[in-house]
């Protein structure tokens, strides 16, 4: 079984400045790792995703997110925000092996960026 | 490709009434899930089919919810009866034939019911 934790449920953070959105997970075995965001009243969408190789990650609408097994973390980050990344951003994790092919969501970080 | 499809957007019942959801994945795929947003619990899944055939249903949350996928191109979820604490947006996502765990699931826009 996989948890993931979400340290922060809400951001809020001024544009043009980074953003850092922190993303903790447990597993006994092997994981992907994904960053879905979801904007106002519409479904998820994929910023980006780990399977192997090189632990950072890029992503669309300039986000990235670096893997760190020894911490079990997933960040995501973004050096400069737009006021259009306000969004709700969700972690998640999925066995590798078919049986465990669901995704297990983190609760949500809530990022609202103001002028 | 027009996208997951759900139906409907809002639904707005009373306690006791019997709640259909409706989800069309994208054409081609042939995983489905059924998840659960609320402010309390978060992203919850209930349930997914591959090639029609439900594979967990652990997240249902009791008897009253039923889903069914009777082909690729349609499914339902059931609520029967409805209570106010199933009060939540509903959003059902397809991904493609394969079924590979590293491959994107694709999200409906979701339907927001609200049980009186």
């Amino acid at each position: 079984a996989q948890s993931v934790t979400q340290l922060d449920s809400q951001v809020p953070v001024f544009e043009e400045a980074p953003v850092e959105l922190r993303c903790n997970y447990s597993s006994s075995v092997s994981v992907y790792l994904f960053w879905y965001v979801q904007y106002p009243n519409q479904g998820l969408q994929l910023l980006l995703k780990y399977l192997s190789g090189s632990t950072l990650v890029k992503g669309i609408n300039g986000f990235e997110a670096e893997f760190n097994k020894s911490q079990t973390s997933f960040h995501l980050r973004k050096p400069s925000v737009h006021i259009s990344d306000t969004a709700e951003y969700f972690c998640a994790v999925s066995g590798l092996k078919a049986a465990g092919n669901k995704l297990t969501f983190g609760g949500g970080t809530r990022v609202l960026v103001k002028p | 490709d027009a996208g997951v499809i759900q139906s409907p957007r809002h639904e707005v019942t009373e306690m006791g009434q019997e709640v259909t959801l409706r989800c069309k994945p994208i054409s081609g795929h042939n995983s489905l899930f059924w998840y659960r947003q609320t402010m309390m619990r978060g992203l919850e899944l209930l349930i997914y089919f591959n090639n029609n055939v439900p594979i967990d249903d652990s997240g249902m949350p009791e008897d009253r919810f039923s889903a069914k996928m009777p082909n690729a191109s349609f499914s339902t979820l059931k609520i029967q009866p409805s209570e106010p604490r199933d009060s939540a947006v509903y959003f059902c996502a397809s991904r493609p034939v394969g079924g590979r765990a590293s491959d994107e699931q694709f999200f409906g826009p979701g339907t927001r019911l609200t049980v009186l």
